[in-house]
């Protein structure tokens, strides 16, 4: 079983607010995603690294920022909050294989 | 990577197999077909995957056509917490270079 964290897991914050979202992973994983989705819809990949100082954007363009300093963390990092940015963020690492291990997810709610 | 077809939505009665199909009929040599599921709004667990032959595992099996052209998850005696979206997904290589990615899935119905 996959040991993959997410923090918090509901957020509500008001319009304008600086917020990181926390992801971490104790399986020693390189490859870390992560993935943005609406109540009753698609998941959308919007980060994704393959290591530490790796990050790429994915294919639902997103306004938030991501960071790879450490293996084991991966932070996704909103400047400005804003209510079209509620959703639920889900964050998931990856071994060099074929199976990728999701976190529980953060529900954010912006006002 | 290849597109994936699935039906939107799907019944299947407590104790009976489940079999969720999927297209891919544009899918190339080297990529494979992986099966996750999300139950509610956890995240997606993953459930199978193949590049030709059939697999089984403890939770399912997948049955691959043979052009490759198609392939059905099997739940062979599904309960009420099979309930969940089933994705099927086509990707290069079993690497993981390539993130997965999902598309809108089948809504699998288990009911009592």
């Amino acid at each position: 079983e996959a040991d993959i964290y997410q923090t918090p897991r509901y957020l509500v914050i008001g319009t304008g607010k600086k917020i990181t979202l926390e992801c971490s992973q104790t399986m020693g994983h390189d490859k870390m995603y992560w993935y943005q989705q609406d109540p009753g819809m698609e998941l959308h990949l919007i980060h994704y690294s393959y290591g530490v100082n790796s990050t790429e954007k994915g294919d639902l363009s997103s306004e938030s920022t991501v960071s790879r300093i450490r293996t084991e963390h991966f932070p996704l990092t909103l400047e400005s909050a804003r209510p079209s940015h509620t959703s639920q963020y889900l964050c998931a690492s990856s071994p060099s294989g074929f199976e990728q291990f999701f976190g529980p997810g953060t529900r954010l709610t912006v006002l | 990577d290849a597109k994936t077809t699935q039906p939107p939505s799907m019944d299947c009665a407590e104790g009976r197999a489940a079999n969720l199909p999927c297209n891919h009929s544009t899918i190339s040599g080297n990529e494979y077909v992986y099966w996750y599921r999300q139950i509610h709004s956890q995240g997606p667990q993953y459930i199978i995957h193949g590049l030709k032959n059939n697999e089984t595992n403890e939770m399912a099996s997948l049955i691959i056509t043979e052009d490759r052209k198609s392939s059905t998850l099997i739940l062979p005696h599904a309960t009420l917490r099979d309930t969940a979206v089933y994705y099927c997904i086509v990707r290069v290589g079993n690497s993981g270079n390539t993130p997965l990615v999902f598309g809108k899935g089948t809504r699998l119905s288990v009911i009592a």
